[in-house]
């Protein structure tokens, strides 16, 4: 069965370390991966994706991930954190076969940044 | 540009009861998702609709159903309301049907089953 592991239920980071808030997924195919950001009261927020190419991707607010295909991983990184980053995160994956194009989640990562 | 909307906001339901729930779809996108979102876990993929038609369905019983008007809005419609179905359900479109393409989320609807 296709799922989608994010091991980590919350992080906590001091402002202006970096972060990482880890994914493992595991789909039959080759995969398209995603990360979002969900703030309280708010809708999803699309912040990257992996399509093809480069291992390192770049996002919206500084935010980048490494997909990893040996180890089926694909964490988000930060260099700098923010205490406006503080949200939960979450990652999802699409196996680029499936005909239902269907979207897998994970349960999401709270993410607290600390002044 | 106008983004994802949906529409209530809230909702109280009593089990055995029908509702639908709305989505208008950003401006230019054709395709449109439906999620089911529990309190504390991932969205569940429920189905998606392309050019009026659903192209993709996940796990979810027939009593899930839903359209997509000609302007690409959307309704999603559940009968026989079950105290499970309480959740945040969420509506998103993208630009085209693509497997690729990232998703733009509505703000969700809270439906509420007692």
């Amino acid at each position: 069965a296709q799922s989608v592991a994010q091991p980590e239920d919350q992080v906590n980071v001091a402002e202006g370390n970096p972060l990482t808030v880890k994914c493992t997924y595991s789909v039959s195919g080759n995969p398209y991966l995603f990360w979002y950001v969900q703030y309280p009261n708010r809708g999803l927020q699309f912040l990257l994706k992996y399509i093809t190419g480069d291992n390192l991707v770049k996002g919206s607010y500084g935010f980048e991930a490494e997909f990893n295909k040996s180890q089926t991983s694909f964490h988000l990184k930060k260099p700098s954190a923010l205490v406006s980053d503080s949200a939960l995160y979450f990652c999802a994956v699409r196996d680029r076969m499936d005909s239902n194009y269907q979207l897998i989640w994970g349960a999401g990562t709270k993410l607290i940044i600390k002044p | 540009e106008t983004g994802v909307t949906q529409s209530p906001t809230h909702l109280i339901k009593t089990r055995g009861q029908q509702v639908t729930l709305r989505c208008s779809s950003q401006s230019g996108h054709n395709t449109v998702s439906w999620y089911q979102q529990a309190l504390g876990q991932g969205p569940q993929f429920i189905f998606q609709y392309y050019r009026e038609e659903e192209n993709g369905r996940g796990n979810f019983p027939p009593r899930f159903s839903g359209l997509q008007f000609p302007n690409y809005s959307s309704e999603l419609n559940v009968n026989a309301l079950e105290l499970d179905d309480s959740a945040l359900y969420l509506c998103a479109s993208s630009l085209a049907l693509a497997a690729y393409n990232e998703q733009f989320f509505g703000p969700g609807t809270r439906l509420t089953v007692l």
